[in-house]
């Protein structure tokens, strides 16, 4: 069974500072998908990763993927009060089709001016 | 193009009444999905599709029906509501097996009181 788990849940941090969330899936996948989700509204795609080392970086933002460790990343550079909001990532496979997606928790970050 | 759009954006329903969530897409999307969201655990598929007259189920389809006669619509059926499915759906579509990414619809909260 495909498990997706994301950490930490909630993250409080000040303008400026850098910060990691990550997300560790059960099993083999090469899709990893970053989602971004403001209160009361839908999910925004953030990246698409899609290979072994896959990087790909928009604005304070940047995402990796290790497919041997089973854990992708999200990097959040000097952040900013425009980058609070819930953070999900998702992996594709459930049931051996990578076009359905399993769901991590969610990461709410609240960045603090 | 519209994208992916749902309806209604709100609905409140009494338990055992029973109700059709729309879904449409005019991007020529082969597959589209349910998923719910409930606070706390992410999004869980619920039913998707590959294409006109083929539905299968997801991680949570019971109390669910779907069927999907053109490739435009997708519409999801409580069929007796109960509190249990009080929640937010969204309704998702991507092009391929492997798609690079999934577009999600604006979503529909529900109450079952």
């Amino acid at each position: 069974e495909l498990k997706v788990e994301q950490n930490p849940l909630f993250l409080s941090m000040q303008e400026g500072k850098n910060y990691t969330i990550y997300c560790n899936y059960s099993t083999t996948s090469d899709r990893l998908y970053w989602y971004r989700q403001d209160p009361g509204k839908s999910l925004e795609s953030l990246f698409v990763l899609l290979s072994n080392g896959a990087v790909k970086q928009e604005g304070r933002l940047m995402a990796s993927l290790d497919t041997k460790a089973r854990l992708s990343t999200l990097h959040i550079t000097a952040a900013v009060h425009d980058l609070s909001a819930t953070y999900f990532c998702a992996v594709g496979g459930y049931g051996g089709a990578t076009n359905k997606l399993i769901f991590g928790t969610g990461t709410l970050l609240a960045v603090q001016p | 193009n519209a994208g992916v759009t749902q309806t209604p954006k709100f609905q409140v329903l009494k338990t055992g009444q029973s109700m059709t969530l729309q879904c449409a897409q005019d991007m020529n999307h082969e597959y589209m999905s349910w998923y719910r969201q409930d606070p706390g655990m992410g999004l869980r598929l619920i039913h998707y599709s590959v294409g006109a007259g083929i539905t299968d189920q997801g991680e949570v389809p019971n109390g669910y029906n779907v069927s999907r006669s053109t490739t435009e619509d997708f519409p999801l059926r409580l069929l007796s509501a109960a509190p249990s499915q009080t929640s937010v759906y969204f309704c998702a579509s991507s092009y391929g097996l492997n798609p690079s990414e999934q577009y999600f619809g604006p979503g529909t909260r529900l109450t079952v009181t």
